[in-house]
């Protein structure tokens, strides 16, 4: 069955740390990737997405991801996190060469954030 | 400017109610959505309008009916509310199929 996976629940980060969320599709054909933040209490802001071309993505607010074809993977990275980051990210797919084009979610992950 | 508004933000009503979300997109984008954020923040797409043409209707109960009056809006309009209906409702927009979506920034339906 088509899925997209967010393996982690729950990420807590120190300021000023790296951040590296993960993202596995399962799809026959590699979908169109993209990645949303939610702020509390907000709607989502995409962050950045990957139709094709270069696999190292980069989005706003210092977020980067890597599209892997191998491990079917796109995970989102940031070098050096701000408090401001806390926030829930999710991952999400439209399969390619549907009729529908519908934008699946991973069921996100919690990102907290220490001063 | 907003690009993408909802109303109201909160909702919170009896069961057996009937009630309307509305929304709105100033981007002159064809497709607009609905989709459903329950209490564990997951997300799932409930219906898809392409230049007022329904694309994608999910399982979603009979009592849910979006209408597109317009290009701009799509409203959703839920009969005889559940408590099961409470959620966060986001409404997006994108200029085609597959292109990216921009949200709306979410009603929260309570129904008591």
């Amino acid at each position: 069955a088509q899925s997209v996976t967010q393996p982690d629940i729950h990420i807590t980060v120190s300021e000023g740390a790296s951040l590296e969320l993960r993202c596995n599709y399962s799809y026959g054909a590699t979908p169109y990737l993209f990645w949303y933040v939610q702020s509390p209490g907000q709607g989502l802001q995409l962050l950045l997405k990957y139709f094709s071309g270069d696999t190292l993505v980069q989005g706003i607010k210092g977020f980067e991801a890597e599209f892997k074809r191998s491990q079917s993977s796109f995970n989102l990275r940031k070098p050096s996190v701000h408090w401001s980051d806390a926030a829930e990210y999710f991952c999400a797919v439209v399969p390619r060469g549907s009729n529908d084009y519908k934008l699946s979610f991973g069921a996100g992950t919690t990102v907290t954030v220490r001063a | 400017d907003t690009a993408v508004s909802q109303t109201p933000k909160y909702l919170v009503t009896q069961m057996g109610n009937d009630k309307s979300i509305k929304c709105e997109q100033n981007l002159g984008h064809d497709t607009m959505y609905w989709y459903k954020q329950d209490s564990k923040k997951f997300l799932k797409i409930m219906f898809s309008y392409n230049n007022k043409e329904l694309i994608i209707n999910e399982t979603v109960p009979n009592r849910f009916s979006p209408k597109s009056p317009d290009k701009a809006h799509l409203n959703l309009h839920i009969n005889s509310l559940e408590l099961g209906d409470s959620a966060v409702y986001f409404c997006a927009s994108s200029q085609a199929l597959a292109d990216t979506q921009y949200f709306g920034p979410g009603t929260r339906l309570t129904v008591l």
